[in-house]
């Protein structure tokens, strides 16, 4: 597609349940990443995807935390056990090769548990 | 572990006036530094990309320059407008395998018609 698109645009969800949130890079992007923005907070790096290597799952907050990426295609985001403190906009951003010609994001996903 | 800090927080400014925004940095062994724009509610839209062998980018009213060794970037606004009117953020890609992002926590502009 013609830029980076994720789904859902907003989650409301209970304490406790778990999500799941998607991102579709940019076709031929090798490198796609996660980012958190807390409401008046800046970005945090969550996870990065490079082709076929390990993911760099150095920024998850915690275990309950994970993503999933096929190939150098969709990813998905999924938060287990949802705890109000997860709350927030969940960006992902794709990259020709890592970082080389920058980022481009997509709109991000506003999840809300109550 | 890398810092970035943007300086000032929140600007306002009458249209047709030429700003700077001020970005700085811990960690000079950067690859690259990006300069976004977010509009309350969206996603962010790259705006300049500086690689570090670059001093500094141009596009349109917007120029990015960069520099190392003090650790700072500035993207200066020429002649504004209501529409330039965002949060901006400035990000630094770290060195190593992964260049993940660390954001400043942005500038918000306020252009006054």
């Amino acid at each position: 597609g013609a830029g980076v698109s994720q789904s859902p645009s907003n989650k409301v969800t209970e304490k406790g349940k778990d999500v799941e949130l998607r991102c579709d890079p940019i076709s031929g992007h090798t490198a796609l990443y996660w980012y958190r923005q807390r409401l008046g907070q800046g970005l945090e790096f969550l996870i990065y995807f490079q082709g076929n290597s390990a993911p760099d799952k150095s920024g998850l907050p915690s275990d309950r935390f994970s993503a999933e990426r096929t190939g150098e295609s969709v990813s998905t985001l999924t938060i287990q056990r949802t705890q109000q403190e997860d709350s927030a906009v969940y960006l992902c951003a794709s990259s020709l090769v890592a970082a080389n010609y920058g980022y481009t994001f997509g709109s991000g996903t506003r999840l809300t548990v109550v | 572990k890398q810092e970035v800090t943007q300086i000032p927080a929140a600007l306002s400014v009458p249209e047709g006036e030429n700003l700077v925004l001020n970005c700085s940095f811990t960690d000079s062994a950067i690859y690259n530094l990006q300069w976004f724009r977010q509009d309350p509610g969206k996603g962010l839209t790259s705006l300049l990309l500086i690689q570090s062998s670059q001093r500094e980018q141009t596009s349109g009213r917007l120029n990015a320059s960069l520099d190392k060794s003090s650790g700072r970037s500035t993207l200066y606004i020429a002649a504004s407008q209501p529409g330039d009117s965002a949060t901006y953020l400035c990000a630094a890609a770290v060195s190593g395998s992964a260049r993940q992002l660390t954001f400043g926590s942005g500038t918000q502009l306020t252009v006054l018609p």
